[in-house]
């Protein structure tokens, strides 16, 4: 128990379908992160928000819509994706001021998605 | 771009020997995590290093802190079949402009045989 928690924790879905990965953390902390880890390749950072306000975006394509309402809450909305962005999603968040000090993060357990 | 090398990529002992993994970079970090990711469960943290030639003990394992603050490793003894798992090591980094970077390496898997 990390005080991250993500669901589901598995996702089949269709290229058409619209579905969201939601992510909850009781850790106080003002910094969240979606990462996605790939087989063979390293974790990639996909956004950072930080009070609640997006401070990173890696290039992500707009099939992939983050969402934070609150610095506990952080959703990925997922539509008409593709077979390769089948992976593990990773919610991580940390105490992070606005200045992006970079503390230690803490993860989730994963959402598994498969894109059929 | 700050990069991390993680080695070995790959790493299959038999129960009770020794081993070490590293992580190596070019680049100056300002602390350095290590963690552990079991098969579809997501990274734990083991433990964070900050400065340079610290060394930490988490029961069998230890964790080092290259003087330089540019590498780090891992030294497991006598590993136990329950150590088996992806280890990840993370370094914060400057990346300008008043900001910081968390950059993680490819990971090692290590699978220890009963």
């Amino acid at each position: 128990e990390t005080g991250v928690t993500q669901t589901p924790r598995h996702l089949v879905m269709g290229m058409t379908n619209k579905k969201s990965l939601k992510c909850e953390q009781h850790l106080g902390h003002n910094a969240m992160y979606w990462y996605k880890q790939s087989a063979k390749k390293p974790l990639e950072l996909m956004f950072v928000y930080n009070f609640k306000e997006q401070t990173e975006n890696n290039s992500v394509p707009s099939r992939f819509s983050p969402e934070c309402p609150n610095s506990s809450h952080l959703f990925l909305h997922l539509h008409t994706l593709q077979p390769e962005d089948s992976a593990l999603y990773l919610c991580a968040s940390s105490a992070q001021d606005r200045r992006n000090s970079g503390n230690t993060i803490y993860f989730g357990e994963g959402s598994w998605l498969t894109v059929v | 771009t700050q990069l991390l090398e993680q080695s070995p990529q790959f790493l299959s002992i038999q129960e009770g020997e020794n081993l070490t993994v590293y992580c190596n970079s070019s680049s100056v970090f300002s602390s350095l995590q290590w963690y552990r990711q079991e098969p579809g469960e997501g990274p734990v943290l083991l433990v964070t290093v900050v400065t340079g030639g610290e060394v930490k003990k988490l029961k069998r394992l230890t964790f080092q802190f290259g003087d330089a603050r540019k590498d780090s490793s891992l030294h497991i003894t006598a590993a136990q079949p329950g150590d088996t798992g992806l280890y990840l090591c993370a370094g914060t980094g400057y990346s300008g402009a008043g900001s910081y970077q968390l950059t993680f390496g490819k990971g090692t898997k290590l699978s220890v045989i009963p």
